[in-house]
């Protein structure tokens, strides 16, 4: 079975600062891997993906995340916060065995002024 | 990117009636679409998943009686809470994905319908 860890539940960080946040994850074959943020009383929206190519992946609102095969990792990054940026953030995994993706539990994002 | 719309936004119904969620796919044929249920600072519960023209799957512990799901064509799929009770209060949010079930696309997600059964 997949399964996508998400081990913070917050991350704090002040304005300008650099981000991270942490996402690891087991599936069976090639990883199909994503990162979602979710405003409050809003649905998700799509910031990035991998499936194939470059470990390093950019995405909207200058966000990146690098995929890291022998740590099964695919954390999410920015070189520097905004305070718009504080939101919940959602990993997201799927593979050619199991399309259907699962969701890590979400981690919290605060930015401070 | 694709535009997913949901109807009705919020709704708060009687306890033992029925409520009818629709998700719309605007500007794109979703093959596969997903329902999912979120409760206050958690992570999504996946409920099922549909592909147009055939029936849901639904995840384990979902009773699939309560929560009828009709993908009926490839931009519509509505979400119908049977029998409605205060538990079934919560957050449900659809999603789209137009990628045939191969698992490469990423999913667009609706705004989300607040459910409260009183």
């Amino acid at each position: 079975a997949q399964s996508v860890a998400q081990p913070e539940d917050q991350v704090n960080v002040a304005e300008g600062n650099p981000l991270t946040v942490k996402c690891t994850y087991s599936v069976s074959g090639n990883p199909y891997l994503f990162w979602y943020v979710q405003y409050p009383n809003r649905g998700l929206q799509f910031l990035l993906k991998y499936i194939t190519g470059d470990n390093l992946v950019k995405g909207s609102y200058g966000f990146e995340a690098e995929f890291n095969k022998s740590q099964t990792s695919f954390h999410l990054k920015k070189p520097s916060a905004l305070v718009s940026d504080s939101a919940l953030y959602f990993c997201a995994a799927s593979s050619g065995g199991s399309y259907i993706p699962t969701f890590g539990r979400g981690t919290s994002l605060i930015v401070h002024p | 990117g694709a535009v997913v719309s949901q109807h009705p936004s919020w709704v708060i119904c009687k306890s033992g009636t029925s409520v009818k969620i629709e998700c719309r796919s605007l500007d794109f044929q979703a093959t596969t679409m997903f329902w999912y249920r979120q409760f206050p600072k958690q992570s999504l519960m996946l409920m099922a998943t549909s592909n147009e023209g055939s029936k849901a799957t639904y995840e384990q512990g979902v009773e699939k009686d309560k929560f009828l799901i009709n993908h009926a064509s490839l931009t519509l799929s509505t979400l119908t809470v049977t029998s409605a009770h205060p538990e079934d209060s919560s957050f449900y949010i659809c999603s789209a994905s137009g990628g045939g079930g191969t698992g490469l696309y990423e999913q667009y997600f609706g705004p989300g319908t607040r459910l409260t059964v009183t």
